[in-house]
């Protein structure tokens, strides 16, 4: 069974720092691309990040390029989000997610960032 | 990148069928055959109901359907059931290895 558990969320003011982490298991984790996307509860979806399978390629919404970054330990099945410079508008639910035919076939519990002064 | 639009809310009553449009650009929608669709329950996370424009994973029943025509992807359910109830997103792929999702509707079983 495929299964992604988000951790590391959690309470931070505005120009701090978090990282989250994706446990991958059920799938070989080291053959898919990933994703990371977020959710203001109450609003809707918006993705984040991708890294492809090898790590060798990254992309980044426009909101969070140069402050977020996204990495994966294929030994260790796990999925990373950095968070820098956090802002408030930041403060959502992260879904990790698998993508499969350029879709996110899978999806963890979500993590929740809340940022605030 | 611009979120997709959708209508902000669809009905119908059990039985009935209820269509959702999703309106994007040449440069996601209408550039590739990359468009999804994700049923959310409230307080749940995200389920793929339809990918690549309209092919349903395992598991999802074939009530779901998907289409696309120019820069407007359509996800139709039929027979609609109680369970239906919920928020729906598109999303596609919009070159360079970026993603955009929808608006959301949130459909109601009257």
């Amino acid at each position: 069974e495929v299964q992604l558990v988000e951790s590391g969320g959690g309470s931070v003011q505005p120009g701090g720092s978090l990282r989250l982490s994706c446990a991958a298991s059920g799938f070989t984790f080291s053959r898919y691309r990933m994703h990371w996307v977020r959710q203001v509860p109450g609003k809707g979806l918006v993705w984040v990040s991708r890294i492809n399978s090898d790590e060798s390629s990254t992309t980044y919404a426009d909101s969070v390029k140069g402050r977020f970054t996204i990495s994966r330990d294929n030994a260790k099945n796990t999925l990373y989000l950095q968070m820098n410079s956090l802002r408030a508008e930041d403060t959502a639910v992260y879904y990790c997610s698998r993508d499969v035919a350029w879709s996110f076939d899978y999806w963890g519990q979500g993590a929740l960032v809340t940022v605030f002064s | 990148q611009s979120a997709l639009t959708q209508p902000p809310s669809a009905s119908g009553s059990p039985g009935q069928s209820v269509t959702i449009s999703c309106t994007g650009t040449s440069s996601d929608v209408g550039g590739y055959n990359y468009v999804s669709w994700y049923q959310q329950h409230p307080g749940k996370a995200p389920k793929l109901m339809i990918y690549e424009v309209n092919k349903r994973p395992s598991g999802v029943p074939d009530r779901f359907s998907g289409s696309k025509s120019g820069n407007t992807a359509s996800l139709t359910v039929s027979g609609l059931q109680a369970e239906d109830e919920a928020d729906y997103y598109c999303s596609s792929y919009a070159g360079s290895n970026n993603f955009v999702f929808g608006t959301g509707t949130k459909v109601t079983v009257l």
